[in-house]
């Protein structure tokens, strides 16, 4: 079945930087790739999500790329702000069953 | 308001008795998933079901049941509960196939299960 790595574990960044969480999958049929945010406390909330047949994808200071040839893809925040302290979850999903593998999280740390 | 609704958000339990975590969903979503969070882990599927009176086993089933007799309600079923189940729980539902629909997947609130 699908494995999903994710990298790093924790990252910290100082306000204003940019972010990169780093994924790699392991079923080449994945063809969907969703990015999830749980802040402290909260529940998960789709952020953003890319399909096999783009490369990158934007949504103001958020972006996702992806390699499928590499089977790796990622997540750019860039100009960071206290709020995007969160965990992040990348996930995959393939189209012959109903499931969506999560990678094990990221802990962005905003830097004051 | 379009919800996941879960319950309890909060149980302590002991070791054997019997419990159900129920989760209902006001959306009309056919896609219903359980998945439990553990710190370093990630996001690990339990269960799933693509509708009514159908479900499946995902990556953790074992020591869990679930029942999908209604469109809206998912429960989660612990017929046995043993500490290595304690855990941050959550149901999940979409609107399309397994969360790649445009919204992805709607989460509920979160249960917080502790079996001592």
């Amino acid at each position: 079945g699908e494995n999903v790595e994710q990298h790093p574990s924790t990252l910290s960044v100082q306000e204003g930087d940019s972010a990169v969480i780093k994924c790699t999958y392991s079923d080449s049929a994945s063809n969907y790739f969703p990015w999830y945010k749980q802040e402290l406390g909260k529940r998960p909330q789709l952020i953003i999500d890319i399909r096999s047949n783009v490369g990158e994808k934007k949504d103001q200071r958020i972006a996702v790329t992806l390699n499928k040839t590499a089977k790796h893809f990622s997540l750019h925040i860039t100009e960071t702000q206290p709020e995007d302290s969160a965990v992040y979850f990348c996930a995959a999903s393939t189209p012959r069953d109903d499931k969506i593998i999560f990678g094990k999280g990221t802990r962005l740390h905003i830097l004051p | 308001e379009a919800q996941v609704t879960q319950n309890p958000r909060y149980l302590i339990t002991v070791t054997g008795k019997k419990l159900t975590v129920t989760c209902s969903q006001n959306m009309n979503h056919e896609y219903m998933s359980w998945y439990r969070q553990d710190p370093g882990l990630g996001l690990r599927q339990i269960y799933y079901s693509m509708n009514v009176e159908v479900t499946d086993k995902g990556d953790v089933p074992e020591g869990y049941k679930v029942s999908r007799k209604e469109k809206r309600n998912f429960p989660l079923i612990l017929e046995s509960p043993s500490p290595n189940q304690t855990s941050l729980y959550f149901c999940a539902s979409s609107p399309g196939q397994g969360g790649r629909g445009s919204d992805g997947y709607t989460f509920g609130s979160g249960t917080r299960l502790t079996v001592v």
